[in-house]
């Protein structure tokens, strides 16, 4: 079965203070891991999509990573906007569209 | 609309009711998909149409759970007999298709939170 675990459930933040968030997988075949975060009371919004083991993406303060087990979402720098639940995604083999969730992690930022 | 649109924003049912979710896609989008997030956790996915065709229903958890596309636009999610365990939000995501998907994910709405009483 396929199955996502990220990790820490949360994290409390300086601002300023530097971290990585960890999402580990272990799915028959991946077709693409994904990134969103979601705030209170809101739908999870698109950060990045990684395909391939050495991978990496960034926007502003963000970097996404990639192995074969595990992804790294790394935060640099953060500001209090940047609070929220990070999510982790994964999309496996065999024709469904569906993506498998991770239960994500809830950063919040202090001023 | 700019963006997916999901109604009503809340809803309370009463246990044994029938209850029906809306979910209005970005405009032209042809995939659409439906999750289920209870408190604390992450989406859960339920089913996914291609147009008006239901390619796969595989996370609805019972029979008393039905979704439909007719003319591959609007979408509704109803389930019949609700029970305390269907309390979670509904959410609603589309996408123009698979290979939008790989690049830029799906677009979510805000949700549907159902409470059952």
């Amino acid at each position: 079965e396929d199955q996502v675990t990220q990790s820490p459930e949360a994290l409390r933040l300086q601002e300023g203070e530097s971290s990585s968030l960890n999402c580990s997988y272990t799915v028959s075949g991946l077709r693409g891991l994904f990134w969103y975060r979601q705030d209170p009371g809101k739908g999870p919004e698109f950060l990045f999509t990684l395909y391939s083991a050495g991978e990496e993406k960034e926007k502003e303060r963000l970097k996404a990573t990639l192995t074969k087990k595990e992804s790294f979402l790394h935060i640099t720098a953060p500001k209090p906007e940047d609070s929220a639940t990070y999510l982790c995604a994964v999309r496996t083999q065999g024709g469904s569209e569906k993506l498998v969730f991770g239960k994500g992690t809830k950063l919040t930022v202090n001023p | 609309g700019a963006g997916v649109s999901q109604s009503p924003r809340y809803k309370v049912a009463k246990r044994g009711q029938d209850v029906a979710l809306r979910c209005d896609p970005i405009s032209g989008h042809v995939s659409l998909f439906w999750y289920q997030q209870a408190l604390g956790q992450g989406p859960e996915f339920l089913t996914y149409f291609q147009n008006e065709a239901q390619l796969d229903k595989s996370g609805l958890p019972s029979d008393r759970f039905f979704a439909e596309r007719p003319e591959g636009s609007v979408s509704t999610l109803k389930i019949q007999r609700t029970q305390q365990e269907d309390s979670a939000v509904y959410l609603c995501a589309s996408s123009l298709g698979r290979r939008q998907t790989e690049s830029y994910g799906y677009t979510f709405g805000s949700g549907t939170r159902l409470t059952v009483v």
